[in-house]
């Protein structure tokens, strides 16, 4: 059964500084991997989405990387600003039930 | 653009009463899907619909039923609810399946007492 885990669970740093939110997977036969904000009390928001044959994708100041031999994605956010805090979720994309598995999260809060 | 959108966004619903959830997507996507969100569990697959037409049981089913009443209306129905289906639901859509992008509803926060 695919297992996703995100480390860490929380994160709080100072607007401007630079960030790594990581997503690790166990079964690496995966169709794509996405990532997706969560403001509280609303749905989800995508932010990227990794094909299986992609190394990263970027959007502005997101960048995610797509590691399927180690089972790893991670999300950069270059310059964080206060309107970045959110929770910030990865899901996997596999074939067996057609369905994305989530991971927990990382909850993120950027300080003026 | 709506997106997707669910109704309601708030239910209180007593033990062993019946509602049905709605979604509508009007970006003329083929696949819809019901998950559910608890803390510590994390988003949970329900049901799915591939295309209009077909229904498939995801990671929990049981306790559920869901209609495509057509390709823009994924309905979740809970026949008996239970405490255990306190939940927040949210009703998803994608182009066509998993290859493609997977957009959310703003979710419905149900309470069952």
């Amino acid at each position: 059964k695919q297992e996703v885990t995100q480390i860490p669970a929380a994160l709080s740093v100072p607007e401007g500084e630079n960030l790594v939110l990581n997503c690790s997977f166990t079964d690496s036969a995966i169709y794509n991997l996405q990532w997706f904000r969560q403001d509280p009390g609303k749905g989800l928001t995508s932010l990227l989405l990794i094909q299986s044959s992609q190394r990263e994708q970027t959007s502005g100041r997101l960048n995610a990387s797509l590691d399927k031999s180690s089972g790893r994605s991670t999300l950069y956010i270059a310059a964080s600003q206060p309107g970045d805090s959110a929770t910030y979720l990865c899901a996997v994309g596999h074939n067996a039930g057609n369905m994305l598995t989530f991971g927990g999260g990382t909850r993120l809060m950027v300080k003026p | 653009n709506a997106g997707v959108t669910q109704t309601p966004k708030f239910q209180v619903l007593k033990t062993g009463q019946s509602m049905t959830l709605q979604c509508a997507q009007d970006m003329n996507h083929n696949s819809m899907y019901w998950y559910r969100q608890d803390p510590g569990m994390g988003l949970r697959l329900i049901y799915y619909s591939a295309s209009e037409g077909t229904t498939d049981k995801g990671e929990v089913p049981n306790g559920y039923n869901v209609s495509r009443l057509n390709k823009r209306e994924f309905s979740l129905r809970l026949e008996s609810a239970a405490p255990s289906q306190t939940s927040v639901y949210f009703c998803a859509s994608s182009e066509w399946g998993l290859n493609t992008e997977a957009f959310f509803g703003q979710g419905t926060r149900l309470t069952v007492v």
